[in-house]
């Protein structure tokens, strides 16, 4: 199957600092990609949709201006976690959507904000 | 609104015997129902999906679903349980291409 890279796959950062995750699809193009949170012992939460080259759509809930998403090309979207608090600690997964409307999803990123 | 219903929060069974891992759905229209794969610390890896057609889907590591559109279920089973079946299963609905996941089934498959 197609394969989705997210990095880093590990981070740790002091509270009130950014923090870029991104998402590469590495052998097909992905026109949509999604953005999870996961926390422990839970079930993904869907936070936004971004489509290359327009504005990301986000779920009720989720802060754009906290959760920055860029959808700058079919191969990258990036997730910023601006001025990253304890609370935002959690396992955020991307995943990316083939033209036939499959999706994969990346090895996911660990964010401890300290 | 799309939901998605995994009543076991844990599932136990011995190698070598039968498994079966429950999900309901609720959509609007026809379903699109996958399940998805979780290791400790990883990504989610793609079981299996229904889309249309055949009511039983077979799909990766010996996996299959059935989907029963009268009782709005797609349960995954497997005639043998392995020991590296151990992890968390994910069963997902599609609505307009976004995914709405269950809460999670922890298969602990012992030997």
């Amino acid at each position: 199957g197609a394969v989705v890279s997210q990095h880093p796959s590990w981070v740790i950062c002091k509270s009130g600092t950014s923090v870029k995750i991104e998402c590469r699809s590495l052998d097909f193009q992905a026109t949509t990609m999604f953005w999870y949170r996961q926390f422990p012992k839970q079930s993904l939460m869907l936070m936004a949709t971004s489509n290359e080259g327009s504005k990301a759509t986000y779920e009720q809930g989720v802060e754009k201006d906290k959760f920055l998403i860029n959808h700058a090309s079919l191969t990258l979207s990036t997730l910023t976690v601006t001025s990253a608090h304890p609370e935002d600690s959690s396992f955020y997964i991307c995943s990316g959507s083939t033209n036939t409307g499959e999706l994969f999803f990346g090895e996911g990123s660990r964010l401890t904000v300290l | 609104a799309q939901s998605v219903a995994q009543p076991e929060d844990q599932v136990n069974v011995a190698e070598g015997n039968p498994l079966t891992v429950k999900c309901t759905y609720s959509v609007s229209g026809n379903p699109y129902l996958f399940w998805y794969v979780q290791y400790p610390n990883r990504g989610l890896q793609f079981l299996l999906k229904y889309i249309t057609g055949d009511n039983l889907v077979k799909g990766s590591y010996g996996f299959e679903a059935e989907f029963n559109k009268s009782q709005t279920s797609f349960h995954l089973k497997k005639p043998s349980a392995l020991v590296s079946d151990s992890a968390l299963y994910f069963c997902a609905v599609v609505n307009f291409n976004k995914f709405y996941f269950g809460s999670g089934t922890k298969l602990n498959v012992k030997p």
